[in-house]
């Protein structure tokens, strides 16, 4: 088993659309959690970091369940722009960050 | 602007030669810096730690004699793939720490050996 393990996706999704990624991680030591954004070819940006509270930027918000060690991404009213591939990542320790397979987004006209 | 440099973003190489990749820090200091290599569909996978002024910690399954790691100063790591193989051609990207737990990565270099 995968120790960040996410939706595969594709998710195919209009303009507009309200979509979910999910995330699952095994690692209970786990320290910080991070959405990364990577675009086709470029390197991995960081989109936000995820807290145990939720946190919320702009149409984006990202919450965090440490019981059950999930982690979520909420992206409101898509934009063509936010066709990317999602990766959720987690921090064990001392920058020891694992990623996950990445979720691809494709927001359609 | 970016704050964590690659060079080269590019390299076409015949088989066996070998290949470095440099990461730099730009404007900040890291004593740490991470090597990772995705494959086409795939996610990113930590080949290892770069330290500097001591040894890289190499992931399990990653040959430390083949992938030559040195973190010769507080804003440079290298990567040098030795005797590369077409096995080997992937996307490599290297990260740095600037804030306590913030991770910058690099642009990435594409290596293809033929």
């Amino acid at each position: 088993r995968k120790e960040v393990e996410q939706d595969p996706g594709p998710f195919n999704v209009p303009e507009g659309a309200t979509v979910a990624f999910n995330c699952t991680y095994s690692n209970s030591a786990s320290q910080s959690f991070f959405w990364y954004r990577q675009d086709c070819r470029k390197e991995p940006k960081l989109l936000m970091s995820v807290y145990s509270s939720g946190n919320e930027d702009g149409r984006f918000t990202a919450q965090l369940n440490r019981a059950s060690q999930y982690i979520s991404l909420l992206i409101r009213d898509s934009k063509l722009s936010d066709s990317a591939t999602y990766l959720c990542v987690v921090n064990r320790r001392n920058n020891d960050m694992r990623f996950g397979a990445g979720t691809r987004l494709t927001v359609k006209p | 602007g970016a704050v964590v440099s690659q060079h080269p973003s590019w390299v076409i190489c015949k088989s066996g030669t070998s290949v470095k990749i440099e990461c730099r820090s730009l404007d900040f200091q890291a004593t740490t810096m991470f090597w990772y290599r995705q494959f086409p569909k795939q996610s990113l996978m930590l080949m290892a730690t770069s330290n500097e002024g001591s040894k890289a910690t190499y992931e399990q399954g990653v040959e430390k004699d083949k992938f030559l790691i040195n973190h010769a100063s507080l804003t440079l790591s290298t990567l040098t793939v030795t005797s590369a193989h077409p096995e080997d051609s992937s996307f490599y990207i290297c990260s740095a720490p600037r804030d306590s737990l913030l991770q910058y990565f690099g642009p990435g270099t594409r290596l293809l050996v033929l």
